[in-house]
C-alpha cells in the first residue's frame, strides 16, 4: 500500500499569514491522484482539492494545491480563524486509496 | 443538495456485529459508488471498501475481508455496512461517502461528500 507522510505535525499561524503543508508518498503516485481534506472538530471531511492541484467546487482560491510524483503540498493564504482543521491528503492512484495521518493547523 | 445520513451510535460486546446504514439524496443512488471509511486515533482514515449500487458488486480492502459486508437498497437510496467478529480495536467512527465521479466518467475513490459518520464502540 502506499504510505503518506504528512507534515508538520502541527502548524501554529497567525491570521492573515500563509500555511504550506506537505505530503510525502511512498512511491510514485500515478497521475497526480491526489485529494486534499478539510476536518474539523466533530465534523467529517471536506474534499478541498483533487488532481493534486484542482479545486472543489465551492472551495475559495485562497486554497491551492501543487506537486508531482511523490511531493504535494497545499498552501492555504490570508488565513482566518475558521481554517483552524485537520488537514488529511489521500492517494486514488492505486488500491487502496490511502490517507496521510494528518497536519493540525492552529490559528492563534 | 447531496446528502448522505448515517444511523445513530453503537455500543457492541467483543464478537458481536454491527450494521450501519446510510442514507442517500440529492442525487441518482446508482450513478455513483458508495464508499466505507472509519477513523480512529490509532488507525487513522482507512478505507474499507466500496460498493455499486447499480450491480451491487463490491471489493473490499484486504484487511478486512471476510469480516465485512456492503450492501445497498435501491428502492430506498441506502447503502448499508455490516462489520462482523467485532474486536475493541474496531473502535471508531465510520462513515460512509459518495465518490467523486459517477459511473461515465469511471471511479476515482476520492470522495465527496461524506455522511456525518457513526461511532461504534466495541466493549465488553
Amino acid at each position: 500500500d502506499t504510505v503518506l507522510t504528512q507534515s508538520p505535525g502541527t502548524l501554529s499561524l497567525s491570521p492573515g499569514e500563509t500555511a504550506t503543508l506537505s505530503c510525502r508518498a511512498s512511491q510514485r503516485i500515478r497521475s497526480n491522484f491526489l485529494a486534499w481534506y478539510q476536518q474539523t472538530p466533530g465534523q467529517s471531511p471536506r474534499l478541498l482539492i483533487y488532481g493534486a492541484s484542482i479545486r472543489a467546487t465551492g472551495i475559495p482560491d485562497r486554497f491551492s494545491g501543487g506537486g508531482s510524483v511523490t511531493d504535494f503540498s497545499l498552501s492555504i493564504t490570508r488565513l482566518e480563524p475558521e481554517d483552524s482543521a485537520v488537514y488529511y491528503c489521500q492517494q486514488y492512484g492505486d488500491t487502496p486509496p490511502t490517507f496521510g495521518q494528518g497536519t493540525k493547523l492552529e490559528i492563534k | 443538495q447531496v446528502q448522505l445520513m448515517q444511523s445513530g451510535p453503537e455500543v457492541k460486546e467483543p464478537g458481536a456485529s454491527v450494521k450501519v446504514s446510510c442514507k442517500t439524496s440529492g442525487y441518482t443512488f446508482t450513478d455513483f459508488y458508495i464508499h466505507w471509511l472509519r477513523q480512529s486515533p490509532r488507525q487513522g482514515l482507512e478505507w474499507m471498501g466500496r460498493n455499486n449500487p447499480t450491480t451491487g458488486a463490491t471489493n473490499y480492502a484486504q484487511k478486512f475481508l471476510g469480516r465485512v459486508t456492503m450492501t445497498r437498497d435501491t428502492s430506498i437510496s441506502t447503502a448499508f455496512m455490516e462489520l462482523s467478529s467485532l474486536r475493541s480495536d474496531d473502535t471508531a467512527v465510520y462513515f460512509c461517502a459518495r465518490d467523486s465521479s459517477d459511473f461515465s466518467h469511471g471511479g476515482k475513490n476520492f470522495f465527496d461528500p461524506w455522511g456525518q459518520g457513526t461511532l461504534v464502540i466495541v466493549s465488553a
